[in-house]
């Protein structure tokens, strides 16, 4: 099925350790950006991309990488894990035309522990 | 600058219940406005939108309607079921700035049979 697929779904790091969280979308959609989900703070955006090569800071980027040098995959790395990282991460994409209509895709997500 | 606030959670209702979730948001342009559902365990889904002042959005049994004038898009359901159990979002695209979204902090509706 067409959609948001990232991985892993569950990953437990130590304090310090780097890892990459995959994610990849196979609707061609231009834009895409990643979420972290927080209790009592909904979403907030670490980063996004408008296209291939192009990248930008949301509201939380701090500790964390991302590169886009595919239109399908988004990759988010985490340089070195904190606990304050303890997370659920989720990969969204749309397509930047039809925003407005059809929302986001988002993926499953990732529950990152950091112990 | 844009916002969305909703009503904070845990909402707790019998089945058959009336439901409204409340959200206002604030925007500087003319923004599209939706709804998504997330189960547990699950990722967001979009359960519906309106992209224009007085446009009602449905799915599902789910209503809300596009509130220039209070600047609100309510989300309603005139019975709910167990299944309806999850975290609801409210959110805001605005037409000036394509590239974010602005959700809501999410309400969790627990329905009990």
């Amino acid at each position: 099925n067409a959609g948001v697929t990232q991985t892993p779904k569950f990953q437990v790091l130590k304090t310090g350790q780097s890892m990459t969280l995959q994610c990849a979308q196979d609707m061609n959609h231009e834009y895409m950006s990643w979420y972290r989900q927080d209790p009592g703070m909904g979403l907030r955006l670490i980063h996004y991309s408008v296209g291939a090569g192009i990248t930008d800071q949301g509201e939380v980027p701090n500790g964390y990488n991302v590169s886009r040098s595919t239109t399908e995959d988004f990759p988010l790395r985490l340089l070195s894990a904190a606990p304050s990282q303890t997370s659920v991460y989720f990969c969204a994409s749309r397509d930047t035309g039809t925003a407005n209509r059809y929302g986001y895709t988002f993926g499953s997500g990732t529950r990152l522990t950091v112990v | 600058g844009n916002s969305v606030t909703q009503m904070e959670g845990p909402v707790t209702l019998s089945e058959e219940a009336f439901l409204t979730i409340n959200c206002t948001y604030t925007a500087t342009g003319y923004p599209s406005l939706f709804w998504y559902v997330q189960y547990p365990g699950e990722g967001l889904q979009l359960l519906l939108k309106a992209t224009k002042a007085d446009d009602k959005g449905s799915n599902k049994g789910f209503e809300a309607t596009y509130r220039k004038e209070t600047t609100s898009f309510h989300l309603e359901k005139g019975s709910v079921q167990v299944s309806d159990s999850a975290v609801y979002f409210c959110a805001l695209s605005d037409l000036n700035n394509f590239n974010k979204f602005y959700f809501g902090s999410g309400t969790k509706l627990n329905v009990k049979p």
